[in-house]
């Protein structure tokens, strides 16, 4: 149930495509749902995050879709660009902070 | 500085060695977090610190021993390591019970 389940592993996208990544979840007391991007050498970096009471929300290329009923979540990356090439996670929290991870997806945008 | 900060960067150790890693937040945070990041598998949360009191460990070995003298920073204490605690460690904070959570840079802890 502690768990969140992330896919693909890694996708290829061709600049200007629309990058989707996919996570599921069984616990429904999660209430939290960020999405964090980390580049090589980095740590993780927050990117956009939804609670569980809005369908989607969206900030500039980057959309989350929530679906409760299916206790699902995904990323849109769109008008993908090389330099959004990265490692993207997806996590949950379970109660003051505590955040589980989905194993992370790589994603490489091609010129 | 900025940020959540860490050092060292890079750390390699024998499994005799003690060791410590220091994480520094410069963000008014009340919350600190250690996580271990091994390859092809999910950030693992270890520790969480509110208000220097720790409120979680997440089953981590006794080898690894967190420190929080302030809310501005954490330590990690490592001792008697074994191989596969060879990871990139991750120190986050947050506002008190928060979930935006930001993010240092990592140690790279190669255990020999």
């Amino acid at each position: 149930q502690q768990q969140v389940k992330q896919s693909p592993q890694s996708l290829i996208v061709q600049k200007g495509g629309i990058s989707i990544i996919n996570c599921a979840y069984e616990n429904t007391a999660f209430d939290y749902f960020p999405w964090y991007q980390q580049f090589p050498g980095k740590g993780p970096a927050l990117l956009i995050a939804i609670r569980p009471d809005v369908s989607e929300k969206k900030e500039g290329r980057f959309t989350i879709s929530f679906n409760k009923s299916a206790k699902q979540f995904s990323l849109h990356i769109m008008d993908s660009q090389p330099g959004d090439s990265a490692t993207y996670f997806c996590a949950a929290n379970y109660g003051r902070g505590k955040l589980i991870f989905g194993q992370g997806t790589e994603l490489s945008v091609k010129p | 500085e900025t940020g959540v900060t860490q050092t060292p960067r890079h750390l390699v150790m024998g499994m005799t060695n003690k060791k410590s890693l220091k994480c520094e937040q410069h963000l008014g945070h009340n919350a600190m977090y250690w996580y271990k990041q091994s390859a092809k598998k999910p950030l693992e949360l270890m520790f969480v610190y509110n208000f220097k009191e720790q409120t979680e460990n997440n089953s981590v070995p006794s080898r690894f021993s967190p420190e929080c003298p302030n809310s501005s920073h954490l330590f990690l204490h490592l001792h008697t390591l074994q191989p596969e605690d060879s990871a990139l460690y991750l120190c986050a904070s947050s506002q008190v019970a928060g979930e935006e959570q930001y993010f240092g840079p990592g140690t790279r802890l190669t255990v020999t």
